[in-house]
């Protein structure tokens, strides 16, 4: 059963910021939201993750609702080599539980020139 | 990741041949897991690794069998190859004290 519901695809232009939206209304307390990334086939490539306080790091930012159902992954100026497929994922701390990521479908983001 | 390494990157076999899919790493971690990706889906796992003498099951592990032969090394075989396991098959890594995984370049897998 999928725990996060996210659109099926997105466009934007390159250079501009791209938002990615994810809503996960289930999701309980100890709980984090993960976001990686498939480009073409490639192996999934860690962004970002959060428990409740926003995040940012070198790739994106994560703004995290103060309900915490949802969530908004943040690629500030979007180019061309950020087409990929955005996965949005909630999980145990991964150094404490299972560590397996459940993926679902994903978000398709493609940057346009 | 060049740090995840995947052998072979492709491979085309026939129903029923025995396959084995190797995978290695040189970033320590101790945690080690198999997914499969069919076309437009996402990951899911098949069996993962906490370590050497850890083996567990994920969500889709029938037809499929590992071994963890060392930290670094976590194979997967598919007894007798069936078309329905033609998929890109991805080994990933973490280390149990952080929070990613580190994901491998893949191996497409096409059983005829």
């Amino acid at each position: 059963d999928a725990k996060t519901t996210q659109p099926p695809s997105m466009d934007c232009a390159e250079g501009r910021a791209a938002n990615l939206p994810c809503n996960h209304s289930t999701i309980s307390g100890n709980e984090y939201v993960y976001w990686y990334r498939q480009i073409h086939s490639q192996g999934p490539q860690y962004i970002i993750h959060g428990l409740k306080n926003n995040e940012t790091n070198e790739m994106a930012s994560l703004i995290i609702t103060e309900d915490r159902k949802s969530s908004t992954l943040i690629l500030p100026h979007a180019t061309l080599r950020d087409t990929a497929v955005y996965y949005c994922i909630v999980d145990y701390e991964i150094g404490t539980s299972y560590g397996k990521l459940t993926f679902g479908q994903g978000t398709i983001l493609t940057v346009h020139p | 990741d060049a740090d995840v390494t995947q052998t072979p990157r492709n491979r085309i076999t026939k129903t029923g041949k025995r396959i084995m899919l190797e995978c290695s790493q040189t970033k320590g971690h101790d945690r080690m897991y198999w997914y499969r990706q069919d076309p437009g889906l996402g990951l899911r796992l098949i069996y993962y690794s906490f370590d050497v003498k850890d083996i567990n099951k994920g969500e889709i592990s029938d037809g499929y069998s590992v071994s963890r032969q060392a930290q670094a090394k976590f194979s997967l075989s598919l007894e007798s190859a069936i078309p329905n396991q033609t998929a890109l098959y991805f080994c990933a890594t973490s280390d149990s004290r952080a929070d990613t995984q580190y994901f491998g370049p893949g191996t497409r897998l096409t059983v005829l």
